[in-house]
């Protein structure tokens, strides 16, 4: 059973054009939310993370938006470029439960067409 | 220079064989992971210690077993490797100190196991 959900498993954006990744979650102890991205045959890295106190945070053409009623947030890609291409994974951790540990989604593939 | 280093990059191995896979970090950190990347299942994590005398089980830690030799160090072992043990391992760590305790984890390059 999956704690973190994430869709889609696959996205082909034209560029210039926005990327949206989804994730929704169930365990209201989770109250840290980062997005990691994966280039091919690298590790994944760490690309912005939020705390449930904000409902949005914008770095540079990356900006997580964050519905805490709803249990979801997003990762959005603005003027999405060819070198955005890679795997992006949404993940939640909770002090409480989890000891910081983090549970990742399943991860999405995304391919920006030049 | 790689703050997170993994060997092997790549191994091929036979069911039943010991397997071990190394991580090695310079970054400091005492906290260690080791995760396991399936396409379609993300990352899951197999066993974490939070310094050299703490190791903890993580989510799917059956099959397999760890070391932590020293806080730089932290070893993977498969006893008697399965072909559904086939994956990408990655070994990450992070720093225990910092706000809220929630901290970046690095991930090393990687290991491509394949058990024929």
């Amino acid at each position: 059973q999956q704690q973190v959900k994430q869709s889609p498993q696959s996205l082909i954006v034209q560029k210039g054009g926005i990327s949206i990744i989804n994730c929704a979650y169930e365990n209201t102890a989770f109250d840290y939310f980062p997005w990691y991205q994966q280039f091919p045959g690298k590790g994944p890295a760490l690309l912005i993370a939020i705390r449930p106190d904000v409902s949005e945070k914008k770095e540079g053409r990356f900006t997580i938006s964050f519905n805490k009623s709803a249990k979801q947030f997003s990762l959005h890609i603005m003027d999405s470029q060819p070198g955005d291409s890679a795997t992006y994974f949404c993940a939640a951790s909770g002090k409480r439960e989890y000891g910081n540990k983090l549970v990742f989604g399943a991860g999405t593939i995304l391919r920006v067409k030049s | 220079d790689a703050d997170v280093t993994q060997t092997p990059r790549n191994r091929i191995t036979k069911t039943g064989k010991r397997i071990m896979l190394e991580c090695s970090q310079t970054k400091g950190h005492d906290r260690m992971y080791w995760y396991r990347q399936d396409p379609g299942l993300g990352l899951r994590l197999i066993y974490y210690s939070f310094d050299v005398k703490d190791i903890n089980k993580g989510e799917i830690s059956d099959g397999y077993s760890v070391s932590r030799q020293a806080q730089a160090k932290f070893s993977l072992s498969l006893e008697s490797a399965i072909p559904n043990q086939t994956a990408l391992y990655f070994c990450a760590t992070s720093d225990s100190s910092g706000l809220g305790g929630y901290n970046e984890q690095f991930f090393g390059p990687g290991t491509r196991l394949t058990v024929l």
